[in-house]
């Protein structure tokens, strides 16, 4: 069955550094995959969309790459600052629908 | 504020009740998804409707349903409601359907809660 893990442990990070987050996925053969933002007791938001013949995308101090070989994108957050604590939700596209991860929790400590 | 609204905000009611939750897309925005999450499942995607009609089912229970509108609003019926349906339910919209920017909005939720 198609499954997508991301970490369950809250990434604490130090303000400043770059936090990384991984996601995977098995059984999937995505043509795109998502990133999207949520807030506790809030709708997610998205961040990016990176494609399966794109290997890296950027906005801002986000970047995602997408490696279809490992099954495996990576999101990272270049100088963290607090107000980047949040959980971030991995959603690749396929089967004519997105799906989305457990997420992981960011907590950007001052 | 992401231009999709979803009524109530938050809802209580008891087992075997039957309860109604409505989301108006973003002006112009054809898709509407419905997803629940609770706090061990995640989001989990429910249904998927496209100018009225339904796209694609995902874990939705018989005991729910939905529809969409010739106005493009939408309402998830949930009915002989277990305590197991706690969750918030979230409502997206995006332009269109299975395509490469599939870019969903989401609303602020509604939070069900049976008691």
């Amino acid at each position: 069955s198609q499954k997508i893990e991301q970490n369950s442990e809250a990434l604490n990070i130090q303000e400043g550094k770059t936090a990384t987050l991984t996601c995977n996925y098995t059984n999937y053969s995505p043509a795109y995959l998502q990133w999207y933002r949520q807030d506790p007791g809030r709708g997610p938001v998205f961040l990016l969309l990176i494609r399966e013949n794109e290997k890296e995308k950027r906005k801002e101090r986000l970047k995602v790459t997408f490696d279809t070989t490992l099954k495996q994108s990576l999101f990272h957050i270049t100088a963290s600052q607090p107000a980047d604590s949040a959980t971030y939700l991995c959603a690749p596209f396929g089967n004519n629908r997105l799906a989305f991860g457990k997420g992981n929790q960011v907590v950007v400590i001052p | 504020d992401s231009g999709v609204t979803q009524t109530p905000k938050h809802l209580i009611t008891a087992t075997g009740q039957r309860v109604t939750l409505r989301c108006s897309p973003r002006s112009g925005d054809l898709s509407v998804y419905w997803y629940q999450q609770s706090l061990d499942q995640g989001l989990q995607f429910l249904i998927h409707y496209y100018n009225g009609e339904e796209r694609a089912k995902g874990n939705i229970l018989e005991r729910f349903s939905a529809q969409q509108f010739p106005d493009l609003h939408s309402e998830l019926n949930l009915s002989s409601l277990e305590l197991g349906d706690s969750a918030l339910y979230f409502c997206a919209s995006s332009v269109v359907v299975g395509q490469l920017t599939d870019t969903q909005y989401f609303g602020p939720g509604t939070r069900l809660t049976v008691l």
